[in-house]
């Protein structure tokens, strides 16, 4: 398994309320990203980060910030959530010269 | 608008009973194409990567191949442990190390 630990595990939270997921590799990898998935529209990038404190925007951002402060960690922030945001996020990595991506455990997150 | 759709939706099989799951993309200049496991409630498994047209890649009971327009996952024999969401994914040139997901093939073994 690709050293990949993605906290919480699961969230309920309320409407409006300010969430922040976290991803922590040990590979050292310099990518690291951000997908939701959601039935009917598969996996979407949210945010990504080619190293430290540069970070790009993928296909669904509106909503969300991110930050990458250390080669091992990138936090995705909901600043303040909505039930369109209830779905399972996964964090994945990958290296500076491979094309793979490999991913996390996922984090169900409900929004009520 | 690079666009990947893979089909069926859903698969049922007899164990034994060899198929094959489609993934057609719309993008220009590939970088990759990249299939993937996912086991319910938990993250995608890497399982092959694709560069050019012609390449094929295996792995146990499952073979991955590419054509200029689309690849195929041939499972041979499949056992009821197979079953699982089949995703595939291509990197289009530009945008970095981006990938665009199908909505996956979900694969059911029968015993």
């Amino acid at each position: 398994d690709a050293g990949i630990t993605q906290s919480p595990r699961h969230k309920v939270t309320e409407t409006g309320t300010p969430v922040t997921l976290r991803c922590h590799q040990t590979e050292n990898h310099r990518y690291m990203y951000w997908y939701r998935q959601d039935p009917g529209h598969g996996l979407r990038l949210i945010h990504y980060s080619y190293g430290v404190k540069d970070t790009d925007k993928g296909e669904v951002s509106d909503g969300y910030s991110v930050s990458r402060s250390k080669t091992e960690d990138f936090l995705l922030t909901l600043e303040s959530a909505t039930s369109s945001q209830t779905s399972v996020y996964f964090c994945a990595i990958s290296g500076r010269d491979d094309n793979e991506q490999f991913f996390g455990p996922g984090t169900r997150l409900t929004v009520l | 608008e690079d666009q990947v759709t893979q089909s069926p939706e859903a698969l049922r099989l007899q164990e034994g009973e060899s198929s094959s799951l489609n993934c057609s993309y719309t993008v220009s200049g590939l970088r990759g194409l990249f299939w993937y496991r996912q086991d319910p409630g938990k993250g995608p498994e890497f399982l092959f990567t694709l560069y050019s047209a012609g390449e094929e890649k295996e792995k146990e009971r499952l073979k991955a191949t590419l054509t200029k327009k689309e690849s195929f996952l041939h499972i041979t024999a499949p056992k009821p442990e197979d079953s699982a969401t089949y995703l595939c994914a291509v990197q289009p040139p530009q945008g970095a190390q981006k990938l665009v997901f199908g909505q996956g093939t979900r694969l059911t073994i029968n015993p």
